[in-house]
Order: structure tokens, then C-alpha cells, then sequence
């Protein structure tokens, strides 16, 4: 499947990089999405973007800061993370906002 | 707040034997969607329901949406080594219109 793409796929940044990550839908859809998961819990859902406006952001600190430049892109922007910050980041795009989501490959982020 | 809880965590079953998922709601959905994700993978979604009482069948594979809209099964008849993988159900809430994701059930098969 490649309706969504992530880069980088693997990433290992100390505490005081700075590093982006990118999402890009080929599926004409509306909305996307940041999911952070960790190992034994739920799927976290950190940032909607509905026809690129932010909708939600589910108490995420600071140091993630998302932008949506157009339907088709979504950047999550990373500085001064901290070891627990390390999960697997996926992006999803939706046809409509909550909908049927589709999921990129993830981000394997390792923070140390 | 909304919270969306699967039972079991874990199972492990013999290639063959049927499985089966339970997702419950502290509140009611509008809708209820299920994914599938295989190990190293991302999560796929599988169905969607959304009327009370609903039952969906995907092959060897039945979703069940409860009549009160709090609660939603998933049950695989005959599980195949290509069934392993974490099951999530998604509910979305028609007051707070969020979409939470449950805790997951990871299958494993044993041929």
C-alpha cells in the first residue's frame, strides 16, 4: 500500500536535535493525522488536521509542534524530546474528518 | 473521560481454533471501526459499523455492534497463521465526536 508515506522510516535523535517528520497522502483526502504509539498502550491521537486546519490537539507538549502546508502534506516538527518520547509515530489521512483511517508505515523514533 | 477497553490483551490459540475480541465503551458511539495490525506493520482498517445491533461477516471473520451502542466484538472462525496480529477497535462518540482507539488484543496462531 502507498495511499500514505512516511519518512524517515527509522530515526534516532539525542535530546537537544532537532528533526521533522513528514507524511504525504496520495488519496485526495481531507484530513490526517498524528498517532503516537508506545509499547502497551492505546494509540494516542496528538493532531487533526481538517482541509489543513488544526482541529485538535490532544494535549501534546510543546516540543511537537505539527504543520499542514496543503491536504497533501503533514510535518511533525520535533525539539528537545525527552527518552519517553520514543514510539512509533503514524500518520493516517482520512476521506472525511474521523473517518475510515489509513495509515502510513510509521516512524520508528528512538530519542536517547 | 472516554475510554475504550479491549479484553483479552493477549491469546494464543492452535491454528484452527475460533478467537474472538471484546471492545467496550464507557459511553456510547456513533460508529465503531476495527483495524488489524500485523507485527512491524501499521494499523489496517477492516470494517466499519454503525447501527445498533449490526453484524458484519468478512469471511471467516464477524463484527458484532451491541444494541446499546457501548460494545462490539470481533470473532474468527478457524484461525489461519496469517490471522496473527494486534486487533483495535475504534469508537467514535457522538457527544464529544472523538475517535479513541482501544487497547488492542494481540493474536498469536500456532500452526
Amino acid at each position: 500500500e502507498t495511499g500514505v508515506t512516511q519518512t524517515p522510516r527509522h530515526l534516532v535523535m539525542g535530546m537537544t536535535n532537532k528533526k521533522s517528520l513528514k507524511c504525504e497522502q496520495h488519496l485526495g483526502h481531507n484530513a490526517m493525522y498524528w498517532y503516537k504509539q508506545s509499547a502497551k498502550k492505546p494509540l494516542e491521537l496528538m493532531f487533526v488536521y481538517n482541509f489543513k486546519e488544526q482541529t485538535e490537539n490532544n494535549s501534546v507538549p510543546s516540543r511537537f509542534s505539527p504543520e499542514c502546508p496543503n491536504s497533501s502534506h503533514l510535518f511533525l516538527h520535533l525539539h528537545t524530546l525527552q527518552p519517553e518520547d520514543s514510539a512509533l509515530y503514524l500518520c493516517a489521512s482520512s476521506q472525511v474528518y474521523l473517518d475510515t483511517q489509513y495509515f502510513g508505515p510509521g516512524t520508528r523514533l528512538t530519542v536517547l | 473521560g472516554q475510554q475504550v477497553m479491549q479484553i483479552p490483551q493477549y491469546q494464543h490459540v492452535q491454528e484452527g481454533e475460533d478467537f474472538t475480541t471484546y471492545c467496550n465503551s464507557s459511553t456510547t458511539l456513533s460508529n465503531i471501526q476495527w483495524y488489524k495490525q500485523r507485527p512491524g506493520g501499521h494499523p489496517v482498517f477492516l470494517i466499519q459499523l454503525v447501527k445498533s445491533g449490526e453484524v458484519k461477516k468478512q469471511k471467516r471473520l464477524t463484527f458484532q455492534f451491541g444494541e446499546a451502542k457501548k460494545n462490539s466484538s470481533l470473532h474468527i472462525t478457524a484461525t489461519q497463521t496469517t490471522d496473527v496480529g494486534t486487533y483495535f477497535c475504534a469508537g467514535q462518540a457522538g457527544a464529544t465526536n472523538k475517535l479513541i482507539f482501544g487497547t488492542g488484543t494481540l493474536l498469536a496462531v500456532q500452526p
